[in-house]
Order: C-alpha cells, then sequence, then structure tokens
C-alpha cells in the first residue's frame, strides 16, 4: 500500500518568516494529494491539494509543489502569522473510484510573534 | 450549511467495555469515512461507505470493531470490546463524490480513552 513520510515533525519559525513542510510517497500511482490544516481539538480542513498533472499550485500565501519523478511534494506558507500555528497533514490517494487517503504523521507548526 | 457532528465528544471506559460512536454527515453527501487518529500521528481509515455500502473497511479490526451506515446517512462506529490501544481521537468524514479526488468534510471527533 501507500507510505506518506512527513517532515519535519515540528516547526517553529517568527511570524512574517516562510515555512516548508515536505512530503514523500511511495506508490507512483497515486495522483492526488492534498493538505490539511487541524487546530487543537477540530477536524482536519482542507487547504490546498494538487493533482499530478500539475507542477505546482498556489493560493494567497500558500503554494504547494509536486515531483513526480521524486516522488515528493511541499508545502509552502509565506508571511507566517500566529493563526497559522495548527497541525498540518499531507496526504496521498492512489488511482481513482474507492481509493482512499493515506496521512503522514503530521508536521506542527508554530509561529511566534 | 451545517457541517459533519459526532457525538460524543469525548468518552472514558474500561479496557473490555463497549462504546458507540454516532455521526451524521453533511446532507446529500454520498461517501462517509471513519478515522481513526492516536495522538501525534496522521489520521488512519477504518472504513468507507458509499452511501450505505462498504467500500473499504480493509483496515478495520473487525474482531472488535463494527460500523454501519444505516439509509445511507447516520453510521454509528462500535468498539466491543475495547483495549487500552483504541484510545484515540475517532474522526467522521464526508465527501460530496465518490471518487476520493474531492474534498474531506470532517467532524470534530470523539475522543476515546480506555483505562
Amino acid at each position: 500500500g501507500e507510505n506518506v513520510e512527513q517532515h519535519p515533525s515540528t516547526l517553529s519559525v517568527q511570524e512574517g518568516d516562510s515555512a516548508v513542510i515536505k512530503c514523500t510517497y511511495s506508490d507512483s500511482a497515486s495522483n492526488y494529494f492534498p493538505w490539511y490544516k487541524q487546530e487543537l481539538g477540530k477536524g482536519p480542513q482542507l487547504i490546498i491539494d494538487i493533482r499530478s498533472n500539475v507542477g505546482e499550485k498556489k493560493d494567497q500565501r500558500i503554494a504547494v509543489t509536486l515531483n513526480k519523478t521524486a516522488k515528493h511534494f511541499s508545502l509552502h506558507i509565506t508571511e507566517t502569522q500566529p493563526e497559522d500555528s495548527a497541525v498540518y497533514f499531507c496526504a496521498a490517494l492512489r488511482g481513482s473510484g474507492y481509493s482512499t487517503l493515506t496521512f503522514g504523521k503530521g508536521t506542527m507548526l508554530l509561529v511566534s510573534p | 450549511e451545517a457541517g459533519v457532528a459526532q457525538s460524543p465528544r469525548y468518552k472514558i471506559i474500561e479496557k473490555r467495555q463497549s462504546v458507540a460512536f454516532w455521526c451524521n454527515p453533511i446532507s446529500g453527501h454520498a461517501t462517509l469515512y471513519w478515522y481513526q487518529q492516536i495522538l501525534g500521528q496522521g489520521p488512519k481509515l477504518l472504513i468507507q461507505f458509499q452511501n450505505n455500502g462498504v467500500v473499504d473497511d480493509s483496515q478495520l479490526p473487525k474482531d472488535r470493531f463494527s460500523a454501519e451506515r444505516l439509509k445511507g446517512v447516520d453510521s454509528t462506529l462500535k468498539i466491543q470490546p475495547a483495549k487500552l490501544e483504541d484510545s484515540a481521537v475517532y474522526l467522521c468524514a464526508s465527501s460530496l463524490g465518490t471518487g476520493g479526488t474531492g474534498e474531506l468534510f470532517f467532524g470534530e471527533g470523539s475522543r476515546l480513552t480506555v483505562l
């Protein structure tokens, strides 16, 4: 099955800095890669996703890049704000139909004012 | 639009007891998921329903866990008997489509502590 590795497990930055979280996946057939943000006591919420036919996608301060050859994808957050503090999960989906997401272990991002 | 509703939010039981969790997905969402999230880890899929049929339960410990989705709407997840390692947050999620590439909407979860 699919295996998703995520690094780092914790990341501390100063407000205004950039943050980068990296994930690798094992199944070359995976073709959909979402990122979820989980705040304390809440369920994960989708913040951005990318499909395998696209190398980069941007939404305001958040961007995701995908390198299919190397089987890795990254989340980039620019101009970080204290409200960006949360746990971020990457995930990968193999194929289509009834395929299910495999999540990484998460990265706790702490943004200090 | 109402989100995914789950109850109870918290439950403490002793090992070998039973527990049940309830989920009401977003109206009209065809696919419903139960995930187990152990502290410090990412969500792990337990079971996936499309309407009221099971499409993936390969990671569900069927000797102790069971789930049903009656009439393709609400769902319950039951654990009997519970073990210490079942302590986790049980997340319910739903999605509009069935292809897996759509957004999953998660509830706030049910936190289970097994003593």
